[in-house]
This record gives C-alpha cells, sequence and structure tokens, in this order.
C-alpha cells in the first residue's frame, strides 16, 4: 500500500500570499498524483491530476509539480475562497487507492 | 451538468445494515466506473469500493471487503452500497464519486455525501 503524507497539517497565511503543499510518498507512484479541495460541509472538488494538470474550471493560481515521491500544491496568490483542505491521492498502485491526511490552509 | 445525489444514510445500531443509493444524472452512465469513499467526522478521506462501468468488477479496500458491497443499475443510471455488519469505526459521511473515462482511479465529481451513524 502506498502511504501518502503531507505537510504542514495546518498552514496559516494571509489573502495575496503565495501557498506551498507538500505531499510524500512511500514509494515512488511516478507522476500519478492527485490534489483535491474540500471546503466545509462540502465535497471533495478536483484540482490536478496527474501532478500538474488542473481540472476543468481550476483557476491557473493553482499549479501542482514533481515526479516520484515528492509533489507540491502551489496556490501563486491566494483568494478568500481558497482556505479550505487540501488532500492529494495517487492512482499508481491501487487496490487500495490512497489518500493523504489533509491540510487544512488557515487564514 | 453532472449531478449525483446520495440517500440512505441513517441512525443504525451496530451489527446492523443500510443500502446507500446514488441517483447520477447529466452524464452517460454507463460510460464510467464509480466509486464510493467515506470520511469520518473531523477526519480524511478513506477510499471504499470502486466498480466497473458494466458491474461485472468490483474493487474494495482489504477492511470493508466481505462487509460492503458495491453494485449498480446502469438502466436507473443509480449507484448502491450494501453495508452490513456495521461497526462504530464505519460511522462517516459516505461519498458517491465518478471516475474519469480516461483513468478508473481519478473521482472527478463528488455528490454531496449521505452521513451513516452507527451507534446503540
Amino acid at each position: 500500500e502506498v502511504v501518502l503524507t503531507q505537510s504542514p497539517a495546518t498552514l496559516s497565511l494571509s489573502p495575496g500570499e503565495r501557498a506551498t503543499l507538500s505531499c510524500r510518498a512511500s514509494q515512488s507512484v511516478d507522476g500519478y498524483l492527485l490534489w483535491y479541495q474540500q471546503k466545509p460541509g462540502q465535497a471533495p472538488r478536483l484540482l490536478i491530476y496527474d501532478s500538474s494538470k488542473r481540472a476543468t474550471g481550476v483557476p491557473a493560481r493553482f499549479s501542482g509539480s514533481g515526479f516520484g515521491t515528492d509533489f507540491t500544491l502551489t496556490i501563486s496568490s491566494l483568494e478568500p475562497e481558497d482556505f479550505a483542505v487540501y488532500f492529494c491521492q495517487q492512482r499508481k498502485t491501487w487496490p487500495p487507492i490512497t489518500f493523504g491526511p489533509g491540510t487544512k490552509l488557515d487564514i | 451538468e453532472v449531478h449525483l445525489v446520495e440517500s440512505g444514510g441513517g441512525l443504525v445500531q451496530p451489527g446492523g445494515s443500510l443500502r446507500l443509493s446514488c441517483a447520477a444524472s447529466g452524464f452517460t452512465f454507463s460510460s464510467h466506473w464509480m466509486g464510493w469513499v467515506r470520511q469520518a467526522p473531523g477526519k480524511g478521506l478513506e477510499w471504499v469500493a470502486n466498480i466497473n462501468n458494466d458491474g461485472s468488477k468490483e474493487y474494495y479496500v482489504d477492511s470493508m471487503r466481505g462487509r460492503f458491497t458495491v453494485s449498480r443499475d446502469n438502466a436507473e443510471t443509480s449507484l448502491y452500497l450494501q453495508l452490513n455488519s456495521l461497526r462504530a469505526e464505519d460511522t462517516a459521511v459516505y461519498y458517491c464519486a465518478r471516475l474519469q473515462t480516461e483513468s478508473n482511479v481519478i473521482f472527478d465529481y463528488w455528490g454531496q455525501g449521505t452521513l451513516v451513524t452507527v451507534s446503540s
């Protein structure tokens, strides 16, 4: 099973700042890493798939990078609506499909 | 517009059963694999099961295999999850999600979830 760890657990920033979130895999997942955003009381929303591809409708301020075991989600300039929890997921080796524990992005 | 609406959650005693449903619309249901992901209160996401587009193949996380069963009815554009032998640790919001046709492991649309509470 591929174990995903995310850091930091909580990130406190202000609107307009740059956010950098990390996801690390216990073994290589090549480029098969995804990011989801979840706001309170809402379902997750797909943001990034295959490390760097933005899903439909995702603003350009969201970007992803990485390969192998280390991945990064960057939000170039935070908007108020970006404060949420972000989860990574790998699709290289399954079952099981595994998710990271999440990073909470706080104002 | 893709729409997924779960139902069937509620309060159930330990050892009991529930059947969750997910009504899908806005896309060609029979062309997509579908899946269930759950989230315990205040916790992260946990994959439960996937089913292929014609319902002939099912995939489960080991800890739920044998207790949970995923199924689908393409004529009714509905997905189901039968939950048996429920335990307190199964308490969670259960999300129905569509999988991308290009990859059967990318959840591109999610429902709003249905809450299952297992308690005496």
